[in-house]
């Protein structure tokens, strides 16, 4: 069965460094999503890619995030000056854009700010 | 606005026994809800979902209703095995291709 991989499963960086969270989506897929989860708290969405451009963004994703699919197969965020508040399980999705199936979630990338 | 929630954080059922998870949403213009499994140190993960023309819709062992007048959407699990132990979430969508605004979730435990 098809699906979405992140690396690395758990980070841990340093207040104020950059970090990056990397996704292979599913190989035909259209759509990329990123999602972040706070310990014990929903699933919160960040921002939607589609055609090499963000198609939506929500509050949390502000100049601090970037996203990029720097080449066919991966798609990566970036948090550019890493604050405390940033320890989350970020998730990657990916959909087909057929409208078809549902969207598919990665294991997540555990970000630990210290 | 947007906005998904669920009715209770746990809920504890016998093994065997069917399993009912509750869930209000208040985005009328949603068209579409989905039902996710969250397994401790896991995504999540798709179990069902159902577009606002339909009222019910089964799956495997799950079935998921949605009350448009009430908005409400629950999910069913039937003959619940220790396996369905996790977290669910309810979430709403515009499309299958639209971002997914997720509620609380409820951990559901399977006692013995």
């Amino acid at each position: 069965e098809p699906e979405v991989t992140q690396t690395p499963s758990h980070q841990v960086t340093q207040m104020g460094q950059e970090v990056i969270l990397r996704c292979v989506p599913i190989s035909n897929h259209l759509y990329f999503y990123w999602y972040r989860q706070i310990l014990g708290q929903k699933v919160e969405f960040l921002v939607s890619f589609y055609n090499n451009e963000i198609s939506e963004k929500s509050e949390i994703f502000d100049d601090q995030f970037s996203v990029e699919r720097p080449d066919g197969s991966n798609f990566t965020l970036k948090i550019r000056s890493t604050k405390l508040e940033d320890s989350a399980m970020y998730f990657c999705a990916s959909s087909s854009g057929t409208r078809n199936t549902e969207a598919f979630f990665g294991q997540g990338t555990r970000l630990t700010v210290v | 606005g947007e906005s998904v929630g669920l009715h209770l954080p746990t809920l504890s059922v016998q093994e065997g026994d069917n399993s009912i998870i509750n869930c209000a949403y208040s985005n009328s213009a949603s068209d579409y809800f989905i039902w996710y499994k969250q397994e401790s140190g896991k995504g999540p993960q798709f179990i069902i979902d159902i577009r606002s023309n339909m009222d019910k819709r089964q799956g495997q062992r799950v079935t998921v209703l949605l009350n448009k007048t009430v908005k409400h959407l629950s999910l069913q699990i039937a003959a619940t095995q220790p396996g369905d132990s996790a977290v669910y979430f309810c979430a709403e969508s515009k499309n299958r291709d639209d971002k997914i605004i997720f509620g609380k979730g409820t951990r559901l435990h399977i006692l013995p």
